[in-house]
This record gives C-alpha cells, structure tokens and sequence, in this order.
C-alpha cells in the first residue's frame, strides 16, 4: 500500500537549471496538491489539481509549472531554478472535495539551489 | 487571505506531561484536522474535527472544535520521546479557495526523555 510517493527524495541543483519532481497516488484520489515547507513557514500551497487535465495555482505560483495528464500523476517543474526555491517539497491527495477527510501527504523531496 | 495562527511555535517538555497547543483563526472553519510530522517525513493526519465543540481521541491524544467554529485544541497526555515532531493545525471553509486546507506553522515537540 505506497499511497503517495515522491521522486527524487533528494536534488541539488544549480542555478538556472531545470527538474521536474514526480508525484504518484494509487488510492485513485481526485484532488492533488504541491506544497513547500520552509522554515518557521509551514506549509505553503503552490499549486493544485481537482482531476485530470485540470491544474490551478495557490499561494506560492511564482517559479513553478505543474502537469496533471494523468489521474494517478502530478508533476512539478522548476523550469530555470533560484537559491530561493531551496526547500522541502511535499505532495498530497485526498478523496474528496477539498480535502474534507484530510490529505495523505508523499514524504518529501528535499531540493538545494546552489 | 485567511490565515491561522497557532501557538506555541515550541515546546521543551519532559517525558510524562501533558502538552496543550492551539490553533485560532479570524474566520470561521467549518473543518479542523490536525497532522503530526516526524523528521524527515511528510505530515500524517491524527483527529480530524467536523463539528462546533466536538472533541475527539486518538489515544493519548485529544482534539477539540471551538465553539465558535474560529479555533482548535490538541492534547496530549503523559507525552513520550515519540511524541517528538511538529505539530500541525488545518482548517477548512467549504465556501473558499476551492476547499484547500489552510496550514497553521506548526508547533514543534520536543520530549526529552
């Protein structure tokens, strides 16, 4: 039972480049969501998906692209990378509208911007 | 936006105390849920509250719906080292943002033993 998992768990890259961080569900949930955790922040919403094809933007857009072509998927994309984009990048899913029985979270991809 | 404040940021408690945090919001939530993280994990659900003045457990744990739908309590009792970790609240309003949950940052455990 993998429920949410997240690849790379670990990047460094430099300044100017581009990755893309993978996300996948197997619990066929709907809603999808990237988040990033930094310190004395929390976590901060960066986008989100309520379905397939579908992708919106949260409160921390800037810098990011994300992809739903799959259900099961949900990509995040730096496409030329900052040192302020350094931080911990969480996944989730959850079965129904707005997360009402809470999210399962993937667990992390720790990224450096050097 | 909407915003939840939750208190402490830290704690430093000894092995066998009670521990008591809280989470308060300038806007009604309709939905409190409350996630632990362990280092080097993501954040896992513990109790999640859908109702004004419930309570609810999870073991040694206890969360409690405000009355006035604006705040949220978590305690736990006789702690123990693996109670160690950060601690967050969440809310969630049906009617905004697309029902994303809002996060508190966190109050972070330690437990020495």
């Amino acid at each position: 039972n993998a429920g949410v998992t997240q690849t790379p768990k670990f990047r460094v890259l430099k300044t100017g480049q581009s990755m893309t961080l993978l996300c996948a569900q197997d619990m066929n949930h709907e809603y999808m969501y990237w988040y990033r955790q930094d310190p004395g922040m929390g976590l901060r919403l960066i986008h989100y998906s309520v379905g397939e094809g579908t992708t919106a933007k949260g409160e921390v857009p800037d810098g990011y692209n994300v992809s739903r072509l799959k259900k099961q998927n949900f990509l995040l994309g730096l496409e030329s990378a900052a040192p302020s984009q350094t931080s911990v990048y969480f996944c989730a899913s959850s079965y129904g509208a707005g997360g009402l029985r809470g999210y399962t979270f993937g667990s992390g991809t720790r990224l450096t911007v050097v | 936006g909407q915003q939840l404040n939750q208190s402490p940021q830290s704690m430093f408690i000894q092995e066998g105390e009670d521990v008591s945090m809280n989470c308060t919001s300038s806007s009604i939530f309709n939905t409190w849920l409350w996630y632990k993280q362990e280092p080097g994990e993501g954040p896992v659900l513990l109790i999640a509250l859908y109702k004004a003045g419930e309570l609810t457990s999870n073991g040694r744990l206890t969360a409690q719906f405000g009355i006035t739908r604006k705040d949220s309590f978590l305690n736990i009792s006789a702690s123990i080292p693996s109670d160690v970790g950060i601690y967050f609240c969440a809310g969630l309003n049906y009617g905004g943002s697309q029902g994303n949950l809002i996060f508190g940052k966190g109050t972070k455990l330690s437990v020495k033993p």
